[in-house]
């Protein structure tokens, strides 16, 4: 069964360093997210990206924050200046029609773990 | 947005059938029920989702209320596998993401 893939599986930065979390959605999709969970909290949407823009974001996703597919496989999410609070578990999905999550599925990828020291 | 509203924990047998309740007062005709579940140390997985009919899929069946207000994620057999947090979602509209809530976590006995 395809799946989304994430890369690095856990990643260990310094604050105020840039970190780029890399996914790769599954293959014919054409909505991406991405998610982020704190540990021992919920799950917290960040940004969707359609069509080679940002659809959607929400107020976590400030302006150290950005998104990019750089190719036709791989989207990214960049931390600009990492912070102590951004550690958290980040997540990818895709979706595949592009009309939203109403009436599809999203497809999550396993995470990248984000430790900030 | 249409809320939902979950209980915090519920507990099974292993091999027991599974009733997760879900409220959703507030829907409205065009939102869609979507059930998530995350197990432990990984990302949400897709379980099902349904507008107004029953649907049953390889993982699990959603039975919806008739006026639309609750419905409920029906395990037929749990496993110790099930065990997780499962989440009621109602997207807001077409193109928007999904919201996460705490969801009801699921534990499973043997």
């Amino acid at each position: 069964e395809p799946e989304v893939t994430q890369t690095p599986s856990h990643q260990v930065t310094q604050m105020g360093q840039e970190v780029i979390l890399r996914c790769v959605p599954i293959s014919n999709h054409l909505y991406f997210y991405w998610y982020r969970q704190i540990l021992g909290q919920k799950v917290e949407f960040l940004v969707s990206f359609y069509n080679n823009e940002i659809s959607e974001k929400s107020e976590i996703f400030d302006d150290q924050f950005s998104v990019e597919r750089p190719d036709g496989s791989n989207f990214t999410l960049k931390i600009r200046s990492t912070k102590l609070e951004d550690s958290a578990m980040y997540f990818c999905a895709s979706s595949e029609w592009g009309q939203g999550p109403a009436n599809e599925k999203l497809f999550f990828g396993s995470g990248t773990q984000l430790s900030v020291l | 947005d249409a809320k939902t509203t979950q209980p915090n924990s519920m507990e099974s047998n292993e091999e027991e059938p599974v009733h997760l309740p879900c409220n959703h007062s507030t829907i409205s005709g065009t939102d869609y029920i979507h059930w998530y579940r995350q197990l432990p140390s990984q990302g949400p997985e897709y379980v099902i989702h349904g507008l107004t009919s029953n649907v049953n899929n390889r993982m699990a069946s959603l039975a919806i209320a008739e006026d639309r207000k609750s419905s409920t994620l029906i395990l037929h057999r749990a496993t110790l596998r099930d065990a997780a947090v499962y989440y009621c979602i109602l997207p807001p509209q077409a193109g928007t993401a999904l919201i996460f809530g705490k969801g009801t976590t699921l534990s499973v006995s043997s």
